[in-house]
């Protein structure tokens, strides 16, 4: 069975400084694993996929997520943070036939000016 | 990437009545989606609308509390029947595209009083 887990409900940064939110999942297959993005009264928007090519993953806005097997992880990271990354982000897992998605119970990401 | 429109934005509506909420895509797609993001939560998924056949409901979920009409492949309406403060979410339409990602509309968002 698939889950996720966010290790963290709120996370709060200033601007200019790291930013890491942590994923967990657990997973029978070979996962797909997803970040989006949620703005304020906005829809989900997908910030990057991995999808078992390359571990290391660049996606929009400067984001980034490393897929580490031996860890089940997918932690989303950017070096600075940006008074407009302040959103909800949810990690999301999808077993290889992409039949169901899998969504983490978000993270809410503040930055401090 | 897909575009996908949904209708209304938001609304406010009183106990004991319905509302429909319309998903259009700008391409056609096979499956189509339904989510609720109650307040502070994250996404669970309400059913599967596939064109031409019948939607399939998760577990908590049934058919005369969320029809669901799919008449064609780029157009798909979700109605909340009898609606008390509990259904009070934003409601969210997806369609999955190449590469297992999913795309989502902007959300309807609504308050039951």
């Amino acid at each position: 069975a698939q889950s996720v887990t966010q290790l963290d409900s709120h996370v709060s940064v200033s601007e200019g400084t790291p930013v890491l939110l942590r994923c967990n999942y657990s997973s029978s297959y070979s996962p797909s694993l997803f970040w989006y993005v949620q703005h304020p009264n906005k829809g989900l928007q997908l910030l990057l996929k991995y999808t078992s090519a390359a571990t290391l993953v660049k996606g929009i806005n400067g984001f980034e997520a490393e897929f580490k097997k031996s860890e089940t992880s997918f932690h989303l990271t950017k070096p600075s943070a940006h008074m407009s990354d302040a959103a909800e982000y949810f990690c999301v897992v999808s077993e290889s036939t992409g039949n169901q998605f899998y969504f983490g119970t978000g993270t809410s990401l503040t930055v401090i000016p | 990437s897909a575009v996908i429109s949904q209708k209304p934005s938001r609304d406010i509506c009183q106990r004991g009545t319905s509302l429909t909420i319309q998903c259009q895509v700008d391409s056609q797609v096979t499956m189509m989606f339904w989510y609720r993001q109650q307040p502070g939560q994250s996404l669970t998924l309400i059913a599967t609308a596939n064109q031409g056949s019948e939607a399939t409901y998760e577990s908590g979920f049934v058919i005369d509390k969320f029809p669901i009409s799919r008449p064609n492949l780029t157009f798909s309406t979700l109605t909340v029947s009898n609606m008390s403060p509990e259904d009070s979410s934003i409601y969210l339409c997806s369609v999955r595209l190449r590469a297992n990602v999913l795309t989502f509309g902007a959300g309807s968002r609504l308050t039951v009083l």
